[in-house]
């Protein structure tokens, strides 16, 4: 079964410097997706971000990028300046690219990140 | 586009009383819905997964009796929360996904979330 650890509960950032979360996770497969997650303290689930195993370029959305390293299995989100707006739970996720019964999202525990002002 | 509505935002009942939760994927047909719990300051739990006009998959641990799931159509799926009890108490989530063939990259849809607290 596939598992994603986010080690750190919690992180903080000065407003418009740049921070990174950490993920790692564990599969046998060799192709899926992974995804970072961002949830506002209103509670909605917000796709930041999502990396094709197969591609091997980096994705990126303006200000939010990933290290997506596919031998360490490794895949890290980097805020580059940062705004309060993006204060939330980040919640790293896997997914088979097979659809059935196994074609689910696995979520990390999350990262509370603040942003200080 | 693609957006789910999930209703009721919130609801406060009393203990025994059973809560029906609508997700409405409103601009797509969803074959594969999803419901999640969630506790304060946690991750998602995945509770059942439902493919429309099928049972759902529930996954281990959950009681099948209830949290009841029914996706009857392509574009909503239920869940009830029978004789619900203070431990029930919970922000639950659905998820939408559209059909995609056998290897699928369709993304999943996320609704706003229920907070359901029962006295």
């Amino acid at each position: 079964a596939q598992t994603v650890t986010q080690s750190q509960p919690e992180m903080s950032v000065q407003e418009a410097e740049t921070v990174t979360l950490s993920c790692t996770y564990d599969t046998s497969e060799s192709d899926y997706y992974l995804f970072w997650y961002k949830q506002p303290p209103s509670r909605q689930m917000i796709l930041v971000i999502r990396q094709e195993a197969y591609k091997q370029q980096n994705a990126t959305e303006n200000r939010f990028s990933v290290n997506f390293q596919k031998a360490a299995k490794s895949f890290s989100l980097k805020i580059s300046d940062s705004q309060l707006g993006d204060a939330a739970m980040y919640f790293c996720a896997y997914r088979t690219t097979r659809t059935g019964a196994n074609s689910k999202l696995t979520f990390g525990k999350g990262i509370t990140l603040s942003v200080r002002p | 586009g693609a957006v789910v509505s999930q209703h009721p935002s919130w609801v406060i009942c009393k203990s025994g009383t059973s809560v029906k939760i609508e997700c409405r994927s409103l601009d797509f047909q969803a074959t594969t819905m999803f419901w999640y719990r969630q506790f304060p300051k946690q991750s998602l739990m995945l509770m059942a997964t439902s493919n429309e006009g099928s049972k759902a998959t529930y996954e281990q641990g959950v009681e099948k009796d209830k949290f009841l799931i029914n996706h009857a159509s392509l574009t909503l799926s239920t869940l009830t929360v029978t004789s619900a009890h203070p431990e029930d108490s919970s922000f639950y989530i659905c998820s939408a996904r559209k059909a995609g063939g056998f290897y699928s990259n369709q993304p999943q849809h996320f609704g706003d979330g229920t907070r359901l607290s029962i006295l």
